[in-house]
């Protein structure tokens, strides 16, 4: 699987947006970018993932670029519960692939009043 | 919730003892995954079952071993256990492992402490 790149922390103000960037300039044609976040030793939660083109849920966005060589997390209007470290993960998605995910350093996200 | 449970949330053992971490994924998850996370070694994926067989190995140590049983849940078993061993263990569950629309959803974790 590609490895992925993401700056180690950022801050970002409540209510704001907050983008998360990730490089992954190896990404194969049949890899799916996943997002990721963890709060405090909790269970790492699943938030978003795609393939190539733009992804929106009830949590976040995913913005892949058309080269498919980086990717940006958007958390709209971002509160202090999203304070944690987000993983951007590339993998393989198919028939013979057994998906194990492997995680990152990520970033820590600190979101401040 | 994310509906894959662990027990037990915390284990407090001594040095060369044996434990057992058990995992009951979401209702109808047929893989199960178990991820160890130490502080200076992060996320670290070791082993998955889908539907009862082993498929996949990380860097499992030869003293872990689990299985996953005919209901579908899954257990960890580690043994001669080392203060090195001190983690959260976290259990995951997917339903299609092979499917675009794939998924992990991860357990609550076990703490695990070694003295």
């Amino acid at each position: 699987d590609a490895k992925t790149t993401q700056p180690p922390s950022m801050d970002c103000a409540e209510g704001r947006a907050a983008n998360l960037p990730c490089n992954h300039s190896t990404i194969s044609g049949n890899e799916y970018v996943y997002w990721y976040r963890q709060i405090h030793s909790q269970g790492p939660q699943y938030i978003i993932h795609g393939l190539k083109n733009n992804e929106t849920n009830e949590m976040a966005s995913l913005i892949i670029t058309e080269d498919r060589k980086s990717s940006t997390l958007i958390l709209p209007h971002a509160t202090l519960r999203d304070t944690a470290v987000y993983y951007c993960i590339v993998r393989v998605v198919g028939f013979d692939s057994w998906g194990k995910f492997q995680f990152g350093a990520g970033t820590q996200v600190v979101v401040t009043p | 919730d994310s509906g894959v449970t662990q027990t037990p949330k915390h284990l407090i053992t001594a040095t060369g003892q044996r434990v057992t971490l058990r995992c009951s994924p979401r209702s109808g998850d047929l893989s199960v995954y178990w991820y160890q996370q130490s502080l200076d070694q992060g996320l670290q994926f070791l082993i998955q079952y889908y539907n009862g067989e082993e498929r996949a190995k990380g860097n499992i140590l030869e003293r872990f071993s689990a299985q996953q049983f005919p209901d579908l849940h899954s257990e960890l078993n580690l043994s001669s256990l080392e203060l090195g061993d001190s983690a959260l263990y976290f259990c995951a569950s997917s339903p299609h492992p092979g499917l675009d629309t794939d998924t992990q959803y991860f357990g609550p974790g076990t703490r695990l402490t070694v003295l």
